[in-house]
């Protein structure tokens, strides 16, 4: 079973763009989560979704925004980029909301 | 948001079993106790997880407090793959399910 994948692995943005990451989870599952790792801040959560329903939110500002798609693929989108934002972004789904957490290996966005 | 709290880093010796504490204070009584490690240039990798009750699988085992206000994973004989970042983090219930990080615990194992 192929697992949760990550595109880009890298990018490279300046600021005042805004960027779109995918996650493709593993092959039924229905829930996906996105979250934002720095060396400052460390691992925080972004939001999650299950259903194509945002189910819950991280304490991040509105330029961040995802959805997910019928199949269960999903995307972040962040506008207005900012120097802070750059930093690792990982996604992972499971089975079921609540269920163990399988992550991609991420994409590192680095904004100039 | 409840938080948690862990160690910074801890060191093992190789073949000895290892007991990696977290603090969760403030959890709630639905909030799961979940346990990930991460490798560099890698996503976190699931270990284990419970809510009440202690939990074993082919990794790791798991004990929480009767009072589940602390945790404590143990790695029952650490290799040099073990080496890794652990977090304990909460799934907090509410509506949905937002996932609160702690900073980890950097496990050195030495040969």
């Amino acid at each position: 079973k192929a697992g949760v994948t990550q595109t880009p692995r890298y990018l490279i943005k300046t600021r005042g763009q805004q960027v779109t990451l995918s996650c493709s989870p593993i092959s039924g599952h229905r829930s996906v989560s996105w979250y934002q790792q720095t060396p400052g801040q460390g691992l925080q959560f972004l939001f999650e979704y299950f259903s194509e329903t945002q189910r819950n939110k991280g304490n991040f500002p509105g330029r961040f925004s995802g959805r997910q798609f019928s199949n269960s693929r999903s995307e972040m989108n962040v506008s207005t980029l900012e120097l802070g934002d750059s930093a690792l972004y990982l996604c992972a789904s499971s089975s079921a909301v609540g269920e163990k957490l399988f992550f991609g290996s991420g994409t590192q966005l680095s904004v100039l | 948001d409840a938080k948690t709290t862990q160690p910074n880093s801890m060191e093992s010796n190789e073949e000895e079993p290892v007991h990696l504490p977290c603090n969760h204070s403030t959890i709630s009584g639905t909030d799961y106790i979940h346990w990930y490690r991460q490798l560099p240039s890698q996503g976190p990798e699931y270990v284990i997880h419970g809510l009440t009750s202690n939990v074993n699988n082919r990794m790791a085992s798991l004990a929480i407090a009767e009072d589940r206000k602390s945790s404590t994973l143990i790695l029952h004989r650490a290799t040099l793959r073990d080496a890794a970042v652990y977090y304990c983090i909460l799934r907090e219930y509410t509506g949905g399910f937002k996932t609160i990080f702690g900073a980890g615990t950097r496990l050195f194992v030495k040969a």
